[in-house]
């Protein structure tokens, strides 16, 4: 079975600009989280979604925002870059009702703002 | 809002020493999760602890979970190159993930 994938694989974006990042989650997974990881330190939560509902929202500006569709795909948006959004975007997916609900990652998204 | 702390941030050992990374949360967990991130690759589940003062094993890896589910530990034995990466623990207090800033193992052979 494929994982979670996600694209595009890099990006470089200008300040100001817009920005959408994609995420497959893996068959059967239901629910996606978004996650902000800067150079050194650990993922920050953005969202979770589960059936096309946003189920949590981390602390992050409406700059930012998010949706899922029927087929659980899920897209985050970056509006107004800025540089300090420049950073590896990790989309996880969960396989809800099971023993554990550990977050599958996608290899991410390395965002560039100049 | 929460918060969770990792000790110690770096960690360099010798192949064969033993190596500990401390986990502390501001608030009560529901559950906390152990995730591994190699070198330029995305974080990798480990395990999860549910139960206050819970011990799990996994080979040579040993977790922890407090009696107060705030604090949480992973020890390995006997390190190897291959245990190479940076440890995260992450705490779940409902709808969301919290991770910590990570421990970064280095082995040297």
């Amino acid at each position: 079975d494929a994982g979670v994938t996600q694209s595009p694989t890099h990006l470089i974006k200008t300040r100001g600009q817009q920005v959408t990042l994609r995420c497959s989650p893996i068959s059967g997974h239901k629910s996606v989280s978004w996650y902000q990881q800067v150079l050194g330190q650990g993922p920050q939560f953005i969202f979770q979604y589960y059936e096309k509902e946003e189920r949590g929202r981390g602390n992050f500006p409406d700059r930012f925002s998010a949706r899922q569709f029927p087929n659980y795909s899920s897209e985050l948006n970056v509006n107004a870059l800025l540089l300090g959004d420049s950073a590896l975007y990790l989309c996880a997916s969960t396989f809800t009702g099971g023993a554990y609900n550990e977050q599958f990652f996608g290899p991410g998204t390395r965002l560039t703002v100049l | 809002g929460q918060q969770v702390m990792q000790i110690p941030q770096y960690q360099h050992v010798q192949e064969g020493e033993d190596f500990t990374t401390y986990c502390n949360s501001s608030t009560t967990l529901s559950n906390i999760q152990w995730y591994k991130q190699r070198p330029g690759g995305h974080p990798v589940f480990l395990i999860q602890l549910v139960k206050s003062g819970e011990v799990k094993k996994q080979k040579r890896l040993t977790f922890q979970f407090g009696e107060a589910k705030k604090n949480s530990s992973l020890h390995i034995t006997a390190t190897q190159t291959t245990d190479v990466g940076t440890y995260f623990c992450a705490g779940d207090a409902g709808n969301m993930l919290t991770f910590g800033g990570g421990t970064r193992l280095m082995v040297k052979p």
